[in-house]
């Protein structure tokens, strides 16, 4: 939504860093994990997935790593650019079918 | 290329009006989801189908209800649309139980005078 960025952890990064957004989650039945990415007016958009199986998984600019022992997960964007400026939060699922709950998100700005 | 659409971008409504919300996926995917988004709160579950005719509450199903005839079609109803309920209203679908990507439309903004 519009104002999805109010009240978040601001992470703020120069285009052509490598940029590092965390999530704690909660269950730690949970075996599956989403971020997205949600830009200004738009519905949250799939960025990479991961299961309990692996502790990391690389996608195009993006990697993301699990860390079971302390519930934590970590989304790395590599060379950030203006366009990955967004509301990252992230998803688990676990404990029952169907239902991911969601971190609050983190609001990443790409200064030019 | 995955699809969830929303009917409406934008609905402005009064309170005590009844409010229906549409929402189309072509993926024929088998689970639905309505969430609703506010600033500080994050996405939280309204109600959710994993198959035609069924539904489950969510997180906080209070003041709504849901249809789904279609297997493709899920709608959010507001009974009496009340000003807490003005939102950002989302629909999303998945493909099975457990494990699988919740795609997201693009969500409606819905205001409550």
């Amino acid at each position: 939504g519009e104002n999805v960025g109010l009240h978040l952890p601001t992470l703020s990064v120069q285009e052509g860093d490598n940029s590092i957004i965390n999530c704690a989650y909660s269950n730690s039945a949970s075996d599956y994990f989403i971020w997205y990415k949600q830009e200004s007016g738009k519905g949250p958009q799939f960025i990479i997935d991961i299961r309990s199986n692996m502790d990391k998984r690389q996608g195009q600019r993006v990697t993301v790593l699990l860390n079971k022992t302390v519930k934590h997960l970590s989304l790395q964007i590599a060379a950030t650019q203006p366009g990955d400026s967004a509301v990252y939060f992230c998803a688990e699922e676990g404990g029952s079918n169907y239902k991911l709950t969601f971190g609050k998100g983190t609001l990443l700005t790409v200064n030019p | 290329d995955v699809k969830v659409t929303q009917s409406s971008r934008y609905l402005v409504k009064r309170t005590g009006e009844k409010v229906f919300l549409e929402c189309v996926q072509d993926m024929d995917h088998e689970n639905m989801f309505w969430y609703r988004q506010d600033p500080g709160l994050g996405l939280r579950l309204i109600y959710f189908s994993y198959d035609v005719k069924m539904k489950e509450k969510g997180d906080i199903p209070e003041g709504y209800s849901v249809s789904r005839e279609k297997k493709e079609r899920f709608s959010l109803i507001l009974e009496s649309a009340s000003t807490n309920q003005t939102s950002m209203y989302l629909c999303a679908s998945s493909l099975g139980p457990v494990g699988n990507i919740q795609y997201f439309g693009a969500g409606t903004r819905l205001s409550v005078l």
